[in-house]
């Protein structure tokens, strides 16, 4: 069991749906992070954020949506996904800038 | 620019002692981080050097030399479970330490 909880743990979607992953924690982190992993590659950074403002977007394309309704919180809004964006996402967060960061145990996506 | 290098596979055997190099480029630097990922998990936190020198947590130490870019992950007495893929990891200051980049992960094998 991790710290971190994502949900849902899977999700299929079509190129014209619109869903939200969802990332939850209770350990009193303030920042948060969304990496997508694909299989056999590192986690690579999406978003970061920082008491609950986005510090970092890596030119992630606009059909992925970050938002930090609160500190435990973290939500991914997608849209209009194309089948390249089916991935492993990681939900992340960390206590101090330069700290360990703890993953959920991620969404995979997969895109029709 | 930032870049990390690790060895993409290592094989061992069931109590041996594995050690799993990195070397790293840096514009800055806030420390070397390890995680483990089992295929189909999450990344979990093994161990952060932010000073030259050996950190160690049970079976599993941490070196870092800061003035040759260098770390190395030593696993001891390995086990099955011990099979995953590890990852180094370094914080980019650039961004007040808030983005980590991955290496491209060391697929670890435990042989019986």
């Amino acid at each position: 069991d991790t710290e971190v909880t994502q949900t849902p743990k899977h999700l299929v979607m079509g190129m014209t749906n619109k869903k939200s992953l969802k990332c939850e924690q209770h350990m009193g982190h303030r920042a948060m992070y969304w990496y997508k992993q694909k299989a056999k590659k590192p986690p690579e950074l999406m978003f970061v954020y920082s008491y609950e403002k986005l510090s970092i977007n890596e030119s992630v394309p606009s059909r992925f949506s970050p938002e930090c309704p609160n500190s435990s919180l973290l939500n991914l809004h997608l849209h209009a996904l194309q089948p390249e964006d089916s991935a492993l996402y990681l939900c992340a967060s960390s206590q101090e800038r330069s700290g360990p960061q703890h993953f959920g145990d991620g969404t995979r996506l997969s895109i029709l | 620019g930032q870049s990390l290098e690790q060895p993409s596979e290592v094989t061992a055997v069931e109590g041996a002692i594995v050690q799993i190099n990195c070397t790293y480029q840096t514009s800055g630097f806030y420390g070397l981080s390890w995680y483990q990922q089992h295929d189909g998990g999450a990344p979990t936190f093994l161990s952060y050097n932010a000073l030259d020198g050996l950190e160690e947590t049970g079976r599993f130490s941490s070196f870092l030399s800061r003035s040759d870019s260098y770390g190395y992950l030593l696993l001891q007495e390995l086990q099955m479970k011990d099979s995953a893929s590890y990852f180094c990891a370094v914080r980019d200051s650039g961004t007040g330490g808030f983005k980590t980049i991955f290496g491209a992960g060391t697929r670890l094998f435990v042989k019986a």
